[in-house]
């Protein structure tokens, strides 16, 4: 089944321990990035990857990093986070980062609290 | 920069009647692609459609319809007879096809209640 699997679904955890939120997808796409959702403001991009090795700042990237070493995986990587970040976050991935008229396909979300 | 917005942030309605959700987008692209989401409440985001600058045809699916409009720079929604499985939050992206608009930009959202 094409799909897009991120872990955890849930994550409680605590100012400034660094964590990693993982994403994967099966389809062979070349586009992933990922958002976060927040109430009232729709979901904003944090980073994208165009291809392997190749990554850019989105709309909010203060706070995160990524990585793209495979083409399937494209993790999300909290090095300090901080209360502000507790957020709904979603990875997503497309078969281009060419031609853009092709549907992104998203995991089914993290919810992440730090407190 | 691009921008996408959905003015409604709630809408109401009761079973069976129609509801159409507005979706206004702004870009300085020639070519772009808009598309329309449903987040049910397991949260989930699920593609509904997906449309070309260039096409300008409405469509139907079903008790679904979209209704693309250049000349205002809307593609509106309606969901003709809904029902309570309507219920969800709707989003609205546009992405472009140059430079860093080719990055999915979204709207807020429309939250959608459909009481029975």
């Amino acid at each position: 089944e094409a799909q897009v699997t991120q872990n955890p679904r849930y994550l409680i955890t605590v100012t400034g321990k660094k964590l990693t939120v993982t994403c994967s997808q099966n389809m062979n796409h070349e586009y992933m990035s990922w958002y976060r959702q927040d109430p009232g403001l729709g979901l904003r991009q944090i980073y994208y990857s165009m291809n392997v090795e190749v990554t850019d700042k989105g709309d909010v990237p203060e706070g995160y990093k990524v990585s793209r070493k495979e083409k399937r995986n494209f993790p999300l990587i909290l090095e300090s986070p901080s209360p502000n970040q507790t957020s709904l976050y979603f990875c997503a991935s497309s078969l281009s980062g060419t031609y853009m008229n092709t549907e992104a396909f998203f995991g089914q979300g993290t919810r992440l609290t730090v407190v | 920069a691009q921008k996408v917005t959905q003015a409604q942030t709630e809408i109401s309605v009761v079973e069976k009647e129609d509801v159409t959700l507005d979706c206004v987008y702004e870009t300085r692209d020639t070519t772009y692609y808009l598309f329309w989401y449903k987040q049910p409440p397991s949260g989930e985001l699920v593609f509904l459609i997906r449309r070309n600058s260039f096409d300008e045809q409405n469509e139907i699916s079903g008790r679904y319809s979209w209704n693309f409009q250049k000349s205002t720079s809307s593609f509106n929604f309606t969901i003709t007879a809904s029902q309570v499985v309507d219920s969800a939050v709707y989003f609205c992206a546009l992405r472009g096809s140059s430079g860093s608009a080719r990055q999915l930009t979204f709207g807020s959202g429309t939250q959608l209640t459909v009481l029975p």
